[in-house]
């Protein structure tokens, strides 16, 4: 039962336009949510979080939307770069029984950026 | 400041050989995990550990063993490997405290055939 789903595996945008990756829960304790960056050979980078209290979050060219009621964030990456080509994972966080924050991470998005 | 180092980088095994993987951390950071990553799967969280001297099991911990001695370092061991355990393994460090992101090592590819 995948808690975080990632629903497109691959996703292709011509550089300077915007990349838009979803990601869908169904965990409604999550109350924090991360996005990855990974490259090839390469283990994955923090790239951007948010609060379950906030519905946006921005840094730079990245922003990340969260609809609670919806269950459903999203990574917008505006204007988009040939070095954003990486696979993007989508990851939530909740408390367990034994109070640790668990983390579940998705299955990841496959992001091409076309020059 | 090397952050998270994993040893080695690649691995082939025979069913049933043991081996450990080495995870080393110069962050001082409290927590660190255990992942593998398996085609069509997200990261599955093996072991993990909250301080120096303490683990506790993730979501897929059956075949595995792990250790922390030290604060700095993260042993996972496969005491008996079977072709279900190819996989590429991930050890990742974080602070203690509330929504702290993790850092990976960049991965241990191993093969069990």
């Amino acid at each position: 039962d995948q808690q975080v789903k990632q629903n497109s595996p691959s996703l292709s945008v011509q550089e300077g336009r915007i990349s838009i990756l979803n990601c869908d829960y169904t965990n409604s304790m999550f109350d924090y949510f991360l996005w990855y960056k990974k490259y090839p050979a390469e283990g994955p980078t923090f790239l951007i979080s948010i609060s379950s209290i906030k519905d946006k979050n921005e840094d730079g060219r990245f922003t990340v939307f969260l609809n609670k009621s919806a269950k459903h964030l999203s990574l917008h990456i505006v204007p988009s770069q040939p070095g954003d080509s990486a696979v993007y994972f989508c990851a939530a966080k909740g408390w367990n029984s034994g109070g640790y924050q668990k983390v579940t991470f998705g299955i990841g998005t496959k992001l091409q950026v076309i020059p | 400041n090397a952050g998270v180092t994993q040893t080695p980088k690649f691995r082939v095994l025979k069913t049933g050989q043991s081996m450990t993987l080495l995870c080393a951390q110069d962050m001082n950071h409290e927590y660190m995990y255990w992942y593998r990553q398996d085609p069509g799967m997200g990261l599955r969280l093996i072991h993990y550990s909250v301080g120096e001297g303490t683990t506790a099991k993730g979501e897929v911990p059956d075949g595995y063993n792990v250790s922390r001695l030290k604060k700095q370092n993260f042993l996972l061991g496969l005491e008996s490997a079977a072709p279900s355990q190819t996989s590429v393994y991930f050890c990742a460090s974080s602070y203690g405290g509330d929504n702290q992101p993790q850092h990976f090592g960049d991965g241990t590819r191993l093969s069990i055939l």
